[in-house]
């Protein structure tokens, strides 16, 4: 099956910090590429789609500013936390699909971001 | 947009029975997968089902698409399949890509 993989695994960052995760296809180009968060005991909440050399379009009251998305090759996307706050904390999940259509996702294995 | 609910929301099973999870939708759909969140946090594709029925082994699950439901089946249980059960869906031709989460089922198997 097709994988993706993300890094870090886990980051711990001080307020006020930025920080930058990747999500990686590691054996399909990625047409579109998604950044997912999920609180603990809770759903996945999709914060943004991105597709390769376009900009990303984010979902309802999620701050772009803030969410910076890099989807600069069929292969890598980039999340970036700026300016991260204690209420960022979360479980950050990236996930990446080929072709044009409504195709099969493909899971990172998250990253665990703490913010103290 | 797509409501996604799924039922029981909490199953606790002895080792070696048999279950069936649930997921209803609201709205027509071309897009609807089955994952498995083990404890680490990792989704692991189980189905790709917008419709038809598909097995995997001790998996199998059937989607109804007109009567907007599916159904993943977990035979003889093993400890190994405790952890959440995600249904997702999407249509195309409305949402792009994008996929809707149910709340998932938390399966937790007993030795």
């Amino acid at each position: 099956g097709a994988v993706v993989s993300q890094h870090p695994s886990w980051v711990i960052c001080k307020s006020g910090t930025s920080v930058k995760i990747e999500c990686r296809s590691l054996d399909f180009q990625a047409t579109t590429m998604f950044w997912y968060r999920q609180f603990p005991k809770q759903s996945l909440m999709l914060m943004a789609t991105s597709n390769e050399g376009s900009k990303a379009t984010y979902e309802q009251g999620v701050e772009k500013d803030k969410f910076l998305i890099n989807h600069a090759s069929l292969t890598l996307s980039t999340l970036t936390v700026t300016s991260a706050h204690p209420e960022d904390s979360s479980f950050y999940i990236c996930s990446a699909k080929g072709g044009a259509g409504p195709y099969e996702q493909y899971f990172g294995p998250g990253t665990r971001l703490t913010v103290t | 947009g797509i409501q996604v609910e799924q039922s029981p929301p909490d199953l606790i099973l002895q080792e070696g029975a048999n279950s069936t999870l649930r997921c209803n939708f609201s709205d027509s759909v071309n897009n609807l997968q089955w994952f498995h969140q083990n404890p680490w946090g990792q989704l692991i594709n189980l189905f790709y089902i917008p419709s038809g029925t598909k097995q995997n082994g001790r998996l199998s699950a059937t989607t109804v698409a007109t009567e907007r439901y599916s159904l993943l089946y977990i035979s003889s249980s093993q400890t190994t399949d405790s952890g959440v059960y995600f249904c997702a869906v999407g249509l195309w031709e409305t949402s792009g890509s994008r996929l809707t989460f149910g709340e998932g089922t938390q399966l937790t198997v007993n030795p």
